[in-house]
């Protein structure tokens, strides 16, 4: 079975350029979970979704920050304008309705130059 | 107080050593306790879970919860260089809520 698909798995940009991340999860997962990991800070949840619909965003960071989950197959994360600070690995996972172990894809390393 | 605290290392054991790797808490609400392993350049990937208090073992994989004291470990037995890795101690309360996870402890097992 196919895991977590996570696109690009790379990214080097300039501050101020928009990024757009995006994200398949596995096939009848209805949760998906947006992370960010840093050296600093650890793994911290950036949003998540049940069922499509936004649940929680309070871990984004700014209104930089947008997440959209348009259907059970796709999610993008966009920052906008993209900052230094911003660098980090994107990670994106997904998980069965209710409380089941989360499945990670192999993240995003963003590097705002 | 972190909710989750877990000794960054890194740690370095010999090929063949038992490794204990621990994390604390502080919310007695949490009763889900899993363990990822997260290769480098790489996406963490569930390695054991377990629910309430207890034991749970898997090859050579123990991972216990002591729920009295807040504190979960989690043993290897016979470590390998394929085990060099960091470890990241995850947890949740009842439903559908997201993990709070610990930073991560940076494992190498030398041959």
């Amino acid at each position: 079975d196919a895991g977590v698909i996570q696109s690009p798995r790379h990214e080097v940009t300039e501050m101020g350029q928009e990024v757009t991340l995006r994200c398949k999860p596995i096939s009848g997962h209805n949760s998906l979970f947006w992370y960010r990991q840093t050296m600093m800070r650890g793994l911290e949840l950036l949003i998540y979704f049940n069922n499509n619909v936004p649940i929680d965003d309070s871990g984004m960071p700014e209104d930089r920050f947008s997440a959209k989950m348009p259907n059970a197959s796709f999610s993008t994360l966009k920052i906008q304008p993209s900052e230094p600070r911003d660098s980090a690995v994107y990670f994106c996972a997904s998980s069965l309705e209710g409380f089941q172990p989360q499945h990670f894809g192999d993240g995003t390393r963003l590097s705002i130059l | 107080q972190k909710e989750v605290e877990q000794d960054p290392g890194p740690l370095s054991v010999p090929e063949g050593a038992i490794v204990s790797l621990n994390c604390t808490y502080s919310n007695s609400a949490f009763q889900y306790f899993m363990w990822y392993r997260q290769y480098s350049r790489k996406g963490p990937e569930l390695l054991m879970y377990t629910y309430s208090s207890g034991n749970k073992e898997d090859g050579r994989f123990t991972a216990q919860v002591d729920k009295s004291s807040k504190y979960i470990s989690l043993f290897i037995r016979d470590s390998q260089p394929s085990d060099s890795a960091t470890y990241l101690c995850a947890m949740s309360d009842p439903g559908n809520t997201p993990l709070v996870f610990g930073k991560g402890t940076r494992l190498s097992v030398i041959a």
